[in-house]
């Protein structure tokens, strides 16, 4: 199943710079995107999310951008910090259609953080 | 913060055993959720639960798997009879009301361990 892909595995990013992690989609029925961070030993956390009424949604240091046209959406957080060092899911729902429930992930990018 | 509890954080069972994985979702939640990863897999969507019954199920989720809310605050996931691939971390989830932007909050996980 790859309908929500995360194409990079891993990114390092020095303190204070911006980190960028994309996710990429297939299923065009997706119309709402989450991206959640997972540290070690805990669960998922939600960090940010973006209706695909919008092309971008901003939280303090988050930002999500999402391009439709390209099946693309992108995760920007500036300034980095060493505690956003964590795997970051992209997820997908249909909210449209009768499985509004069930989030689609990509398998994730682990952000470090470098000090 | 009121989070998602979830036990045991590890499970050991033998091939063919039953094993019941247990979760207190937040109190005033009502969808409650299974999630599971496979090491170095994807998280994937098993089951969603409202009004004590299954609103949703993936093709995961077979005759093996069963979840029951027995009381007020417990959710719990029942595998029948533990295959080796079964082997995953389970993750709980719940959500307040449902929606279009609705946020799921994960428990810490169990990981189950078939042998």
């Amino acid at each position: 199943d790859q309908q929500v892909k995360q194409n990079s595995p891993s990114l390092s990013v020095q303190e204070g710079r911006i980190s960028i992690l994309n996710c990429d989609y297939t299923n065009s029925m997706f119309d709402y995107f989450l991206w959640y961070k997972k540290y070690p030993a805990e669960g998922p956390t939600f960090l940010i999310s973006i209706s695909s009424i919008k092309d971008k949604n901003e939280d303090g240091r988050f930002t999500v951008f999402l391009n439709k046209s390209a099946k693309h959406l992108s995760l920007h957080i500036v300034p980095s910090q060493p505690g956003d060092s964590a795997v970051y899911f992209c997820a997908a729902r249909r909210v449209s259609s009768g499985s509004a429930r069930q989030l689609t992930f990509g398998s994730g990018t682990q952000l470090t953080v470098l000090p | 913060e009121p989070e998602v509890t979830q036990t045991p954080s590890h499970q050991v069972t033998q091939m063919g055993q039953e094993v019941i994985l247990r979760c207190v979702p937040i109190s005033n939640h009502l969808y409650f959720y299974w999630y599971r990863q496979i090491l170095g897999q994807k998280v994937e969507f098993l089951v969603s639960f409202y009004n004590n019954e299954i609103s949703e199920k993936s093709e995961i989720f077979d005759d093996q798997f069963s979840v029951e809310r027995p009381d007020g605050s417990n959710f719990t996931l029942k595998i029948r009879s533990t295959k080796l691939e079964d082997s995953a971390m389970y993750f709980c989830a719940s959500s307040e009301v449902p929606g279009y932007n609705e946020k799921l909050f994960f428990g810490s996980g169990t990981q189950l361990s078939v042998l």
